[in-house]
């Protein structure tokens, strides 16, 4: 079954404390992105990968790091979170250029950084 | 800059069609895409232009002019089950491959 999966569901850990959301997609798609969700913003883009060792910044890098070292893995890192990066996380994948332009997600991570 | 503006919420009824438009700024403009998220799920895809003109897929239809910066999502003979988010969002392709979505539209399907 073709599919993005995250780890873990949800997440309730306090300020300072390192973590890693991970993500994995089985499609063989080149295209992996992070998105956070906050109410009333929509999808906010964290940061994306067109593909192996390349990454970007969205409109909301700060405070994240990501790594693309496997085409099938792009892992989401706070090495330092705060309060303000609660929020719900998407990781989403796709093709690149394949004239039609369908991202799969995984099913979100709920943060909480108290 | 770039962004994408949409209604925040529409409300339409049972077996009625409903349009949500999408107004987008983009130097880059790549494509339109639409998204469904129900409460609690995750956005799910449902149609994407690349060109000007209507695409369709069963129930759901979607526009798009890009002299006109604009698209629309038709969705016909709504079902209770519509009632759920709608995004529009963009590719640009302006020093990278980004991705931009719109607020969201909160449909709300009446008997």
């Amino acid at each position: 079954e073709a599919q993005v999966t995250q780890n873990p569901r949800y997440l309730i850990t306090v300020t300072g404390k390192k973590l890693t959301v991970t993500c994995s997609q089985n499609m063989n798609h080149e295209y992996m992105s992070w998105y956070r969700q906050d109410p009333g913003l929509g999808l906010r883009q964290i940061y994306y990968s067109m593909n192996v060792e390349v990454t970007d910044k969205g409109d909301v890098p700060e405070g994240y790091k990501v790594s693309r070292k496997e085409k099938r893995n792009f892992p989401l890192i706070l090495e330092s979170p705060s309060p303000n990066q609660t929020s719900l996380y998407f990781c989403a994948s796709s093709y690149v250029g394949r004239g039609r332009d369908e991202q799969y997600f995984g099913p979100g991570t709920r943060l909480t950084v108290t | 800059g770039q962004s994408l503006e949409q209604p925040s919420e529409v409300t339409a009824v049972e077996g009625a069609i409903v349009q949500i438009n999408c107004t987008y700024q983009t130097s880059g403009f790549y494509g339109l895409s639409w998204y469904q998220q129900h409460d609690g799920g995750a956005p799910t895809f449902l149609s994407y232009n690349a060109l000007d003109g209507l695409e369709e897929t069963g129930r759901f239809s979607s526009f798009l002019s890009r002299s006109d910066s604009y698209g629309y999502l038709l969705l016909q003979e709504l079902q209770m089950k519509d009632s759920a988010s709608y995004f529009c969002a963009v590719r640009d392709r302006t020093g990278g491959f980004k991705t931009i979505f719109g607020a969201g539209t909160r449909l709300f399907v009446k008997a």
